[in-house]
């Protein structure tokens, strides 16, 4: 079992709507969790980055972390067609030297004009 | 603010030879992290330099290297390549070392191995 699943997709949905993009993790110890967004040929780019669980909200983003579940959720409202691109979860354990960023395989997301 | 750099952004090389990428962070940045991204494998940590120091290094065989200078610039180095090496390789800066600071990533060298 990986650390962290993330559902490949690819997801499409028309023009305006909610998106709901999610990630699933294994590692309790995980206590920094990132979105990042990363267009066709281009590196990923930091969307969201939260610590611990609760719900942090970046104009039309809202990243929601639930440590209990083991389950971190980004919502993207009004969604345009420039937000397709592949969205790739992140998280680590923090500080210490031997901890790493793990990330998820990516979400390919199409936003339908 | 200039974002992270990255040279070359392609590069073409034979089974066997060995390649060199860089890496130049963002101004102030002092910690700066590799990856490898590949369609099967997805983004894997190669390691992690801070002032200089390898902090941390990922299941990656020794033919994968990497140095920091002074400067926090870095450099990557694959010796004799293979095939499965090709792939996007992926810098990334952040203030301070380990993973509680906010990484931000360049444009990637794009590696092709023949």
């Amino acid at each position: 079992q990986k650390e962290v699943e993330q559902d490949p997709g690819p997801l499409s949905v028309p023009e305006g709507a909610i998106v709901s993009l999610n990630c699933t993790y294994s590692n309790s110890a995980f206590q920094y969790f990132m979105w990042y967004r990363q267009y066709s040929r281009k590196g990923p780019e930091l969307l969201m980055y939260t610590y611990s669980s609760g719900n942090k909200e970046d104009g039309r983003f809202t990243a929601q972390v639930d440590k209990s579940s083991k389950y971190i959720s980004l919502f993207i409202r009004d969604s345009q067609p420039s937000d397709s691109a592949t969205y790739l979860c992140a998280m680590s354990g923090g500080y210490s030297s031997a901890s790493k960023i793990i990330f998820g395989s990516g979400t390919r997301l199409s936003i339908r004009p | 603010k200039a974002g992270v750099t990255q040279t070359p952004r392609y590069l073409i090389k034979t089974r066997g030879q060995q390649v060199t990428l860089s890496c130049s962070p963002i101004s102030g940045h002092r910690s700066v992290s590799w990856y490898q991204q590949t369609p099967g494998q997805g983004l894997q940590f190669l390691f992690e330099y801070f002032s200089e120091t390898q902090r941390n290094k990922g299941n990656f065989p020794g033919r994968f290297s990497g140095r920091q200078f002074s400067n926090s610039r870095s450099e990557m180095n694959v010796s004799t390549l293979e095939l499965g090496d090709s792939a996007l390789y992926l810098c990334a800066s952040s203030l301070g070392p380990g993973t509680g600071s906010e990484q931000y990533f360049g444009p990637g060298t794009r590696l092709t191995v023949t």
